[in-house]
């Protein structure tokens, strides 16, 4: 079956440390995106890539690293410069890059907390 | 800039009766409009979605929502929910040049 997978569901990590969360897709899309979501807040854009070895920042990117090196993987890395790194975590996907026209597919995301 | 809302933080609806979830947006042009939920602890699934036409748009799981440019409106509706539809609901605007923007979501509590 085609989808977004985010390994782990849970992970847990002492501050301070550096973190990567994964990201995979199989649905030959082009366009991936991270998102962090708290409660109250809705969802925040952390950063997007258009095409495979592109990428640029969204909202919310300060503290967070990305690369695009194969088209269906797309890790995102929590450094221990984001200030409250304590989240979930969501990943999705679109078949192109149209702006906001774009329909996202999401995973089942991954919740990161941090002591 | 264009921004969703969503007024209402908190819904709670027996099973059975209808439901109406409610999203404002702010944009100049004619946007793209969306309405996803989300299950406890789960990624966001597309419920339905607006791009141009008729007005009123059918969904899955019975969900409708209906473009009003009038009141720059894009609610969600459903004549009769189920116990299953408890969970949390997004709209989202985009234009074709800028990202998706989502609102901060609706609650949806449903008793038996």
């Amino acid at each position: 079956d085609g989808g977004i997978t985010q390994s782990p569901k849970y992970l847990f990590r002492k501050e301070g440390q550096n973190v990567t969360l994964s990201c995979e897709q199989n649905l030959n899309h082009d366009a991936m995106y991270w998102y962090r979501q708290d409660p109250g807040q809705g969802l925040r854009l952390i950063y997007y890539s258009q095409i495979v070895n592109d990428f640029q920042k969204g909202d919310i990117a300060e503290g967070y690293s990305v690369s695009r090196e194969k088209k269906e993987s797309f890790p995102l890395t929590v450094t221990s410069a984001q200030k409250n790194p304590t989240a979930f975590y969501l990943c999705a996907s679109s078949p192109r890059w149209t702006g906001g026209r774009s329909e996202q597919y999401f995973g089942p995301g991954t919740r990161l907390t941090v002591t | 800039a264009q921004s969703v809302t969503q007024p209402d933080i908190h819904i709670t609806v027996s099973e059975g009766a209808s439901l109406e979830l409610r999203c404002n947006y702010s944009y100049g042009a004619t946007p793209y409009l969306f309405w996803y939920v989300q299950s406890p602890g789960q990624g966001l699934q597309l419920l339905l979605k607006y791009f141009s036409g008729d007005t009123l748009v059918q969904g899955i799981k019975g969900f409708e929502a209906e473009f009003k440019r009038s009141q720059s409106s894009f609610n969600l509706r459903k004549p009769s929910v189920h116990w299953s539809d408890a969970a949390e609901y997004f709209c989202a605007v985009g234009d074709n040049t800028d990202k998706l923007i989502f609102g901060t979501g609706t609650r949806l509590q449903v008793f038996p």
